[in-house]
């Protein structure tokens, strides 16, 4: 049974602060990782996704996958308000050929 | 460009009633896929399809949850007869390419409450 977890908060950091949202996945096979940001009463929004190992910036947005310790992670620099949301990781599997597996998502409050 | 559309966005409903939801997926996307949410469960895969056959359909929860996707742009998923267990919010979301190594995009939901 393929999984991803994420612990699931909430997360508090104040405003301006560096956000760290973690992610374990199961499948040791998994070769595509997804970051998914939702709104709350919204639906998921595809924020970052990484292929390899390290890192990868995009913005305010650090996705970092280390496939030994089979962890992902997404730091989100300068943290604003508008970034309190629920943020889902996503993996997939080592065939490829099913869908991705999401975790139950982590809370994130960024305080004003 | 248009994303997923879905329809309704709300449905409120007596138990036992059929309830029909409907998805546009965005154009060219081939792989098309139904996800029910709740607090609990988090996001469940319900049934994908890819160039409009269906592939896998074992996160369907029972046999009053059906699926089509007549044609490349429209899908539905239908519950018969529907239980208050059944509320939640059911999203679609498409993807080109890949069943898991592209990005889904994803529609804004429909909430379902069954009363």
């Amino acid at each position: 049974q393929k999984e991803v977890e994420q612990n699931s908060g909430p997360l508090s950091v104040p405003e301006g602060a560096i956000a760290s949202l973690n992610c374990t996945y199961s499948d040791r096979g998994s070769q595509s990782f997804f970051w998914y940001r939702q709104y709350s009463g919204k639906s998921p929004e595809l924020i970052m996704s990484i292929y390899s190992n390290g890192d990868k910036e995009d913005g305010r947005f650090t996705a970092q996958l280390n496939k030994a310790s089979q962890y992902v992670s997404l730091l989100i620099r300068d943290s604003q308000p508008s970034d309190s949301a629920t943020y889902l990781c996503a993996s997939d599997s080592l065939s490829g050929n099913t869908p991705l597996v999401f975790g139950k998502g982590t809370r994130l409050s960024v305080i004003a | 460009d248009a994303g997923v559309i879905q329809s309704p966005r709300h449905e409120v409903t007596e138990m036992g009633q059929e309830v029909t939801l409907r998805c546009k997926p965005i154009s060219g996307h081939d792989y098309l896929f139904w996800y029910r949410q709740t607090m609990m469960r988090g996001l469940e895969l319900l049934i994908y399809f890819n160039n409009n056959v269906p592939i896998d359909d074992s996160g369907m929860p029972e046999d009053r949850f059906s699926a089509k996707m007549p044609n490349a742009s429209f899908s539905t998923l239908k519950i018969q007869p529907s239980e208050p267990r059944d509320s939640a919010v059911y999203f679609c979301a498409s993807s080109l390419g890949g069943v898991s190594n592209q990005p889904q995009h994803f529609g804004d939901g429909t909430r379902l409450s069954i009363l």
